[in-house]
């Protein structure tokens, strides 16, 4: 099915590591991508491709996959790292997008 | 730098045609390599894809939405548009325009602010 499954919250001490997950069939063929989303504002890049991040964004922040599944972890996570998570997959040759339905990080 | 920069209607009437602008600095348009799209969120929602148009004008839509949306580009003026004909209140959204790359569709590395659009009955 085209449906990428998030968990919608999860917390975090600051400090400590915290790995969010997305689930879904096109996951098996595509790298996700995964954007931050502080409210207010539009989403941020933060990771792409295998483990890609673009110029600007904290190396605590690392993906990985396997399966049909792909994390985001934040090691080390900063108050500033309390956002809603999104990931984001192609869907097969179509080259249609869909995005998980977020994640919101709580930083305690 | 690439900055991108949303315009168009802000409050409509169910059935009515909304129509949107991405206006971008820094790059062209017609730059090879490069999807101009489309991404929506309704109010305490996720994000949705809308669809792209790529700088020879190939379009791609969500399948949800297709037979409502149309994508275009103005080369002339450095921006390209949308339209979604129809719209109910299930349309109010921030909308948001973003560049993608071909070789990866869902990385959007450049995003505009948004523009709220709400639809009232």
């Amino acid at each position: 099915s085209s449906e990428l499954t998030q968990d919608p919250a999860v917390s975090v001490a600051l400090g400590d590591t915290v790995t969010i997950t997305c689930q879904g069939d096109s996951l098996r063929n595509y790298y996700a991508s995964w954007y931050q989303q502080k409210p207010g504002q539009a989403p941020r890049l933060v990771v792409s491709g295998k483990n890609n991040r673009p110029s600007g964004v904290p190396d605590r922040f690392t993906a990985s996959d396997s399966g049909n599944t792909a994390s985001l972890s934040i090691t080390g996570a900063q108050a500033e790292d309390e956002a809603d998570y999104f990931c984001a997959s192609r869907v097969s040759v179509t080259k249609h997008v869909i995005f998980g339905g977020g994640t919101r990080v709580t930083v305690l | 730098q690439l900055q991108l920069r949303e315009s168009g209607s802000g409050l409509m009437k169910s059935s009515e045609t909304l129509s949107l602008t991405c206006t971008l600095s820094g790059a062209s348009v017609t730059v090879g390599g490069s999807y101009w799209t489309w991404i929506r969120q309704s109010p305490g929602k996720g994000l949705e894809w809308i669809g792209q148009i790529s700088h020879s004008a190939d379009t791609n839509y969500n399948p949800s939405l297709t037979s409502r949306v149309s994508m275009s580009l103005d080369r002339s003026n450095n921006h390209f548009s949308m339209t979604l004909t129809s719209v109910t209140a299930a349309d109010t959204a921030v909308y948001y325009c973003a560049r993608s790359s071909v070789g990866a569709t869902n990385k959007f590395d450049f995003w505009g602010p948004g523009t709220l659009v709400t639809v009232s009955s």
